[in-house]
């Protein structure tokens, strides 16, 4: 079975910091990742994915995440971080054996920039 | 095109009242989904249909059912509702294919007395 763990409830991070959002999973196959970002009272929004190929991955607003075969890991950054980044982000996987599977969701983490 | 739409927005239901939620989408996607959002918990998926005519249960289907009734349209009913069905809900389409993402409605926001 598919799994993702993500290991931190809330990140706080400094305006103008580098900030990373960390995502760990467990699949029997290929993984396929993906992030998605969630505002309040709104829905879920993607920012990227990862299917195969260069290990960094770049997605929408300054976004990117590297994917780690050997530590199972699919974390999130941004170099310079803004306040308005403050949301709840969710990685998710689909295992790339099983077909169209629904995606599996981690539990999220609360990213708060402060000013 | 509005994407996935849901209604209603909020709900307030008593405990054993019946209710349907209602999902549509309009970017010709197979296959959609019903996922429930609570505090710590993540979203957690209810059920979904990878193709119009067929349904399958996620991991918490308990006390929910659910009807595809073309390719746009996707409803969730609460037969008896109880406090523990209190949450936000969501809908969430892909086209078919394991490379593809999901896109989700804003939610619906229902509270069982």
């Amino acid at each position: 079975a598919q799994s993702v763990a993500q290991p931190e409830d809330q990140v706080n991070v400094a305006e103008g910091n580098p900030l990373t959002v960390k995502c760990t999973y467990s699949v029997s196959g290929n993984p396929y990742l993906f992030w998605y970002v969630q505002y309040p009272n709104r829905g879920l929004q993607f920012l990227l994915k990862y299917i195969t190929g260069d290990n960094l991955v770049k997605g929408s607003y300054g976004f990117e995440a590297e994917f780690n075969k050997s530590q199972t890991s699919f974390h999130l950054k941004k170099p310079s971080a803004l306040v308005s980044d403050s949301a709840l982000y969710f990685c998710a996987v689909r295992d790339g054996g099983s077909g169209n599977t629904p995606l599996v969701f981690g539990k999220g983490t609360r990213l708060s920039v402060i000013a | 095109n509005a994407g996935v739409t849901q209604t209603p927005k909020f709900q307030v239901l008593k405990t054993g009242q019946s209710m349907t939620l209602q999902c549509a989408q309009d970017m010709n996607h197979n296959s959609m989904y019903w996922y429930r959002q609570d505090p710590g918990m993540g979203l957690r998926l209810i059920y979904y249909s990878a193709s119009e005519g067929t349904t399958d249960k996620g991991e918490v289907p308990n006390g929910y059912n659910v009807s595809r009734l073309n390719k746009r349209e996707f409803s969730l009913r609460l037969e008896s509702a109880a406090p523990s069905q209190t949450s936000v809900y969501f809908c969430a389409t892909n086209l078919a294919g394991r490379y593809n993402e999901q896109f989700f409605g804003p939610g619906t926001r229902l509270t069982v007395l």
